[in-house]
């Protein structure tokens, strides 16, 4: 059975960086790209970006570039995201998904809270 | 990347049909066979509901389908259900590495 569990709840002030994670049992990041989907309280889904099989290469949405960075580890299957610069409007709950027809799995999300 | 543009609510009756529209651009929607379509129930992740257009993952009623003309792709829900109340938001490829989602729609059973 395939599970992708993330990092818990993070509150942070404004201009200060989150990483978070996202790791898989059940299933391996190493054969799929993988995005990264936002979702702002009573809001809709943003893309945020992606990153390949092989962790050598990621894409971002352009009005992320310069504040996000995606990685991944293959050692223990887990793949990170970290937003830097952060600002109010950056709270939301971040998944992680393969975006995929035959893989449709989601993390549980992770709730990322802005606040001074 | 600008998000593709959905009705923020569309409603219907226990039965009836509803069509929910998705309209983007040549650079996404109209120039790909890469339209998504997820449900997503409050406090829930999205589920896949449509892929590649008109395609329907194993295990999601027959009652959902997709099209597409020109730069506006549809999903249509026959013989709504109870259960069908939720969000639905398109997806779309974009060109390159791009990926763009819809604004989303509210379906409301009465």
């Amino acid at each position: 059975q395939v599970h992708l569990v993330q990092s818990g709840p993070e509150v942070k002030k404004p201009g200060a960086s989150v990483r978070v994670s996202c790791k898989a049992s059940g299933y391996s990041f190493s054969d799929y790209f993988i995005h990264w989907v936002r979702q702002a309280p009573g809001q809709g889904l943003e893309w945020l970006g992606l990153i390949n099989p092989s962790g050598d290469a990621t894409h971002y949405a352009q009005k992320f570039q310069g504040r996000l960075t995606l990685t991944r580890d293959s050692s223990t299957n887990t793949v990170y995201m970290e937003m830097r610069s952060l600002r109010y409007d950056d709270t939301a709950r971040y998944y992680c998904t393969p975006l995929s027809a035959t893989d449709d799995y989601w993390g549980q999300g992770t709730l990322v809270t802005v606040s001074s | 990347q600008s998000a593709l543009t959905q009705p923020r609510s569309v409603s219907g009756s226990r039965g009836q049909s509803v069509t929910i529209s998705c309209t983007g651009t040549s650079s996404d929607v109209g120039g790909y066979n890469y339209v998504y379509w997820y449900q997503q129930h409050p406090g829930k992740a999205p589920r896949l509901i449509i892929y590649d257009v008109s395609q329907r993952p194993s295990g999601v009623p027959g009652r959902f389908s997709g099209s597409k003309s020109g730069n506006t792709a549809s999903l249509t829900i026959s013989g709504l259900q109870p259960d069908d109340e939720a969000d639905y938001y398109c997806y779309s490829y974009a060109g390159g590495y791009n990926r763009v989602f819809g604004t989303g729609t509210t379906v409301t059973v009465l």
